[in-house]
C-alpha cells in the first residue's frame, strides 16, 4: 500500500539554525500538506501546496516557514531560523484531488530545538 | 478558531467491551472524519463522512455524522489490545485544510 515517507525521524537543532524537513508524498498525490504536533497536543494545520504553489497557510505558518517541491517526488519544509517553541513533530500529508480532505500522514519528524 | 470538543479525554476498558467517542463543534461543516495516533506515528485515516445522519462502518468502527452537521461519534466494537492510541476527530474547514480535536486516549486492559 502506497504511504507517505518523511526523514529524517528525529531532528535535533540548535536555535538559531535552518532545518529542512523531507517528505515523499503518495506518487499520484497533487496535494501536499505540513502540519504540526507539539508534544501532548492537538494536530495543527501549518501549510497547504498544489500546483507549485501554496494554496492556504495558517497563523503559524510565518516568514521562517517555508515549502518546496524541489523535483517530481520531494516535498519539503524549511524553517529559516528554528526557536525553542519550534520544538514539535512535523508531519507531511497528502491527498487527491478528489477528495482532497481524505489526507494521508506520513510518519512525521521530531525537531527537538535546543 | 473553531473548536472541537471531544469526550472523554480519556478512557480506560476493558478487552471486549464497546467504545463511545463523540466530537463536537458550535459551527456546521460538510465533511468530518476520525485519525487514530499511535505513539510516535502519524494520525491514520479510520473514517471519512460526507453527508448528514450517515453512519459508516470500517470493520469494528462505525462514525455517524450527525443530523445538525455540528457533530459525529466513533464507536469500537469488542476492543483489542491493538485498538489503543488516541482518536481524533478533524473537519474540513476552508479548502482542503483539517482541524482537528484534542483528542480521546484510548486504554485496553488485556
Amino acid at each position: 500500500e502506497p504511504e507517505v515517507t518523511q526523514t529524517p525521524s528525529h531532528q535535533v537543532t540548535q536555535m538559531g539554525q535552518e532545518v529542512i524537513l523531507r517528505c515523499v508524498p503518495i506518487s499520484n498525490h497533487l496535494y501536499f500538506y505540513w502540519y504540526r504536533q507539539i508534544l501532548g497536543q492537538k494536530v495543527e494545520f501549518l501549510v497547504s501546496f498544489y500546483n507549485n504553489e501554496i494554496s492556504e497557510k495558517s497563523e503559524i505558518f510565518d516568514d521562517q516557514f517555508s515549502v518546496e517541491r524541489p523535483d517530481g517526488s520531494n516535498f519539503t519544509l524549511k524553517i529559516r531560523s528554528t526557536k525553542l517553541e519550534d520544538s514539535a513533530m512535523y508531519f507531511c500529508a497528502s491527498s487527491s484531488p478528489m477528495p482532497s480532505y481524505e489526507q494521508y500522514f506520513g510518519p512525521g519528524t521530531r525537531l527537538t530545538v535546543t | 478558531g473553531q473548536q472541537l470538543n471531544q469526550s472523554p479525554q480519556s478512557m480506560f476498558i476493558q478487552e471486549g467491551e464497546d467504545v463511545s467517542m463523540n466530537c463536537t463543534s458550535s459551527s456546521i461543516f460538510n465533511t468530518w472524519l476520525w485519525y487514530k495516533q499511535d505513539p510516535g506515528e502519524g494520525p491514520v485515516l479510520l473514517i471519512a463522512l460526507y453527508k448528514a445522519g450517515e453512519l459508516t462502518s470500517n470493520g469494528r468502527l462505525t462514525a455517524q455524522f450527525g443530523i445538525t452537521r455540528k457533530d459525529s461519534f466513533l464507536n469500537i466494537s469488542a476492543s483489542i489490545p491493538s485498538d489503543v492510541g488516541i482518536y481524533f476527530c478533524a473537519v474540513n474547514n476552508a479548502g482542503n485544510m483539517l482541524t482537528f480535536g484534542g483528542g480521546t486516549r484510548l486504554m485496553v486492559k488485556p
